[in-house]
């Protein structure tokens, strides 16, 4: 059984772009979701998709973004990246967003803005 | 969401018992008791899971006294490569609550 997919592995961008990462969950999980992990923050959620709708957000700011397509892959976005944005992004899936079923992390996007 | 307490890091020996405990005091009536495991540079991974006594695995053991207020992770037997970050979260069986994690227990096995 595939596990959670997230592409690309590693990425290096100037501050100003913006980027969007991709999660492909285990298949016929149908909840998404997202978190940034930094050395001084550790893990921080972003937001969570269930069935292409945001269930759940986080405490960042509007230059994150993120959307969940009809076979439940997802992707986030973020827009004039800054320095701080620096980090390891995280998607976790579940079969129904719900922490008894347990969720399945893939092993991130490693960001770097410079 | 109940919140959680947890030393900030351990060491041990190799092919000792290590016990981490997680204070959970505010739990509620549906909460479940989740305990995962991440390397650097790796996403978590879910190790065990229970709502109350014990639950065993073949990694691990988890004990939840009666009043829920706390848990105890247990590993037999570490080895260096049990060397990793490990979260302890409460959540409910709900869909609504996403995990929050706190910042977890660096467990340095020594040879």
């Amino acid at each position: 059984k595939a596990g959670v997919t997230q592409t690309p592995r590693y990425l290096i961008k100037t501050r100003g772009q913006q980027v969007t990462l991709s999660c492909s969950p285990i298949s016929g999980h149908r909840s998404v979701s997202w978190y940034q992990q930094t050395p001084g923050q550790g893990l921080q959620f972003l937001f969570e998709y269930f069935s292409e709708t945001q269930r759940n957000k986080g405490n960042f700011p509007g230059r994150f973004s993120g959307r969940q397509f009809s076979n439940s892959r997802s992707e986030m976005n973020v827009s004039t990246l800054e320095l701080g944005d620096s980090a390891l992004y995280l998607c976790a899936s579940s079969l129904e967003g719900i922490q008894a079923y347990g969720y399945t992390f893939g092993s991130g996007t490693r960001l770097t803005v410079v | 969401l109940a919140k959680t307490t947890q030393p900030i890091s351990m060491d041990s020996y190799e092919g000792q018992e290590v016990n981490i405990t997680c204070s959970h005091n505010n739990i509620a009536t549906n909460d479940y008791i989740t305990w995962y495991q991440q390397f650097p540079s790796q996403g978590p991974r879910f190790i065990i899971q229970g709502y109350k006594t014990k639950v065993t695995n073949e990694v691990a053991s988890l004990f939840i006294p009666a009043d829920r207020k706390s848990s105890t992770l247990s590993l037999p037997r570490v080895s260096l490569s049990d060397t990793a970050v490990y979260y302890c979260l409460v959540g409910a069986d709900s869909g609504n609550t996403p995990l929050v994690f706190g910042k977890g227990t660096r467990l340095s096995v020594i040879a």
